[in-house]
């Protein structure tokens, strides 16, 4: 099956930091998710982008759908504790409006 | 409470052995998925259904099979033609075409 391709792999930062990761795909996508996931646990939906280049903020997170429908990123501002955990994005095709295809995570660490 | 239920958290089997991973959701919500994940990967699609008593296969299909004879339940069997079954599954809703929004998630280990 298809993976989307996420980058980086992980990140360890300092608290306070600034965070960014992206997605790239050679498929056209409709929507664009990012999930937060903690250990364990199931993911939980942080960002929904629906129209190429826009640009939502939900708190310290910023994620935007590429213009090309081909990527997206995701972004975290002043970095704290609670931040640590794996995120995930996800793209819903075009044409196949229910199956998603997600990336294979950012594992990102956060030190005091 | 709404919600996705995955019951159970932890669950254990022995080789040659069939087991059934339950997803329950009290949203309202047409369609209900099976993901696998396993470490340092993605969420990898297993079964789908967007109405009931009607189910799509996914990606990774082989060894699995669901039912889906209410809108609240999507349980999911793993069969012992499963070559590599230790996972932790995921199942999630959502309205048709709409966001899927995932449950606590069920570790299958296999001795």
């Amino acid at each position: 099956g298809q993976q989307l391709n996420q980058s980086p792999q992980s990140m360890f930062i300092q608290e306070g930091e600034d965070v960014s990761m992206n997605c790239t795909s050679s498929s056209i996508f409709n929507t664009w998710l990012w999930y937060k996931q903690d250990p364990g646990e199931g993911p939980v939906l942080l960002i929904a982008l629906y129209k190429a280049g826009e640009l939502t903020s939900n708190g310290r997170l910023t994620a935007q759908f590429g213009i090309t429908r081909k990527d997206s990123f995701l972004n975290i501002s002043a970095s704290i504790p609670s931040d640590v955990g794996i995120y995930f994005c996800a793209g819903q095709l075009r044409g196949d409006t229910d199956k998603l295809i997600f990336g294979t995570g950012t594992r990102l660490q956060v030190f005091p | 409470d709404g919600g996705i239920t995955q019951s159970p958290k932890y669950l254990f089997r022995k080789e040659g052995q069939n087991v059934t991973l339950s997803c329950e959701q009290n949203l309202n919500h047409d369609a209900m998925y099976w993901y696998r994940q396993d470490p340092g990967q993605g969420l990898r699609l297993i079964y789908y259904s967007q109405i009931v008593n009607d189910f799509q296969k996914g990606d990774i299909a082989e060894g699995y099979s669901v039912s889906r004879e209410k809108k609240e339940s999507f349980p999911l069997t793993v069969t012992s033609a499963q070559k590599n079954p230790t996972a932790f599954y995921l199942c999630a809703s959502s309205i048709q075409g709409g966001t899927q929004y995932f449950g606590p998630g069920t570790r299958l280990t296999v001795l």
